[in-house]
């Protein structure tokens, strides 16, 4: 079965530019995470979606961060413009959620995506 | 304090060794458990959840205590390939209405030495 899929595996690029990461959730999964990891602040997630929809964005760091799901198989996270800090790993996990008690399931995590920003 | 905590790493263990990790958490109502791997350069994998009852997998057992309100994670036997850092996940009580809060711990880092 694929699981979450990350693209591009590397990206670097200058300061100021547009960048776009992408994933593709697993299928059959409703939720959607999309999380930042440094060695300085460890993983954190950043926008959280479920069944498309946009449920906490509380960790976009600001304005230059923006995510979309415009369906169930495709989201996106765009920074713009990019500053070096933004350099970092950011990964996309996916997971099932079902309403009831005990009814969280773990999260499958992409590949994830090597952004450089010079 | 902080809604996930773990023991501070690096540990350095020799291979055989039996290690154990602890991570602790501040929401009484947290109700799902998980421990993920993640070696160097990688995503974060799934090792296993965590139920009320303790759960083993071969040489991993991992275990809940409610009332103290931490998870543990001990890995018997330590092989050099165990070498990663160890991430806790909480997650809350009945999911409704469409928010699952996630919390990760900050990972601690298992270094087994030939």
């Amino acid at each position: 079965d694929a699981g979450v899929i990350q693209s591009p595996r590397h990206e670097v690029t200058e300061m100021g530019q547009e960048v776009t990461l992408r994933c593709k959730p697993i299928s059959g999964h409703n939720s959607l995470f999309w999380y930042r990891q440094t060695m300085m602040r460890g993983l954190e997630l950043l926008i959280y979606f479920n069944n498309n929809v946009p449920i906490d964005d509380s960790g976009m760091p600001e304005d230059r961060f923006s995510a979309k799901m415009p369906n169930a198989s495709f989201s996106t996270l765009k920074i713009q413009p990019s500053e070096p800090r933004d350099s970092a790993v950011y990964f996309c996990a996916s997971s099932l959620a079902v309403s009831g008690i005990n009814s969280n399931q773990p999260q499958h995590f992409g590949d994830g995506t090597r952004l450089s920003i010079l | 304090r902080k809604e996930v905590e773990q023991d501070p790493g690096p540990f350095n263990v020799p291979e055989g060794a039996t290690v154990a990790f602890n991570c602790t958490y501040s929401n009484s109502a947290s109700q799902s458990f998980f421990w993920y791997r993640q070696d160097c350069r990688k995503e974060p994998k799934l090792l296993m959840s965590v139920y009320s009852s303790g759960n083993e997998d071969g040489r991993f057992t991992a275990q809940l205590n409610r009332a103290s309100q931490y998870i543990s994670l001990l890995i018997r036997d330590s092989k050099l390939s165990d070498s990663a850092t160890y991430l806790c996940v909480v997650l809350p009580g009945t999911f409704s209405g469409g928010y699952q809060k996630v919390t990760f711990g900050t990972g601690t880092k298992l270094q087994v030495i030939p």
